[in-house]
């Protein structure tokens, strides 16, 4: 199985503050990653598939980048509703295996 | 309102069965491949089960192999899970999701809410 690793853990930032996580495959994935968001208590939510295509609805402050193995979120200007969960998720082999997870916190 | 609900969920002994459902409205249910997958609580994600829009193909991921079978039913526009055997580690938020009928986007569009089956005796 391909494996996903993100960085940081835990992010510690402030309203306003451009952020980034980090998502390395075991493998080469190409471009295919997704990234989700997720709320408390709530399924998770696509942002961005392909490795940086924004879904319909996403706010364009969130962007991603990356192919092969590593890949990036950025967030480029944190607001109040984005202290929550985020993953990654490789697409290019089944089975499709997801990142552990950061969570951004209010610093 | 394009939705996906999930039942079904419950306390179950180890060794236990359980039938999760998802029903689907306000899109093309038979249009699109479905799949379940966990959350284990404070946990990361886990994909485990795909089903194709006509049934014919299925997948599952090596964890649940063999102790989980996944069905559909394009005419109610439900999904199913059929979970047997269960063990303490299939404790989890078990959400339905498809994924977009373009070729190669195995990342999951559209969630439901989740139903949390727990495992203890």
């Amino acid at each position: 199985d391909i494996r996903m690793t993100q960085s940081p853990s835990t992010l510690s930032a402030s309203v306003g503050d451009r952020v980034t996580i980090t998502c390395r495959s075991s493998q080469n994935i190409s471009k295919w990653l997704a990234w989700y968001q997720q709320k408390p208590g709530t399924a998770p939510k696509v942002l961005i598939y392909k490795a940086s295509a924004l879904e319909s609805g996403v706010p364009s402050r969130f962007s991603g980048s990356g192919s092969g193995t590593e890949f990036t979120l950025t967030i480029s200007s944190l607001q109040p509703d984005d202290f929550v969960d985020y993953f990654c998720q490789q697409y290019n082999r089944s089975p499709w295996t997801f990142g552990q997870g950061t969570k951004v916190e209010i610093k | 309102e394009v939705q996906l609900v999930e039942s079904g969920g419950g306390l179950v002994k180890p060794g236990g069965s359980l039938r999760l459902s998802c029903a689907a409205s306000g899109f093309t249910f038979s249009s699109l491949t479905l799949n379940w997958l966990r959350q284990a609580p404070g946990k990361g994600l886990e994909w485990l089960s795909s089903i194709s829009t006509s049934g014919s193909y299925i997948s599952y991921a090596a964890s649940v192999k063999g102790r989980f079978t996944i069905s559909r039913d394009n005419a109610q526009s439900s999904l199913f899970l059929q979970m047997n055997s269960l063990r303490a580690e299939d404790a989890a938020v078990y959400y339905c999701a498809t994924v977009p009928v373009i070729p190669e986007s195995w990342y999951f569009d559209l969630w439901g809410r989740g139903t949390l089956v727990t495992v203890s005796s």
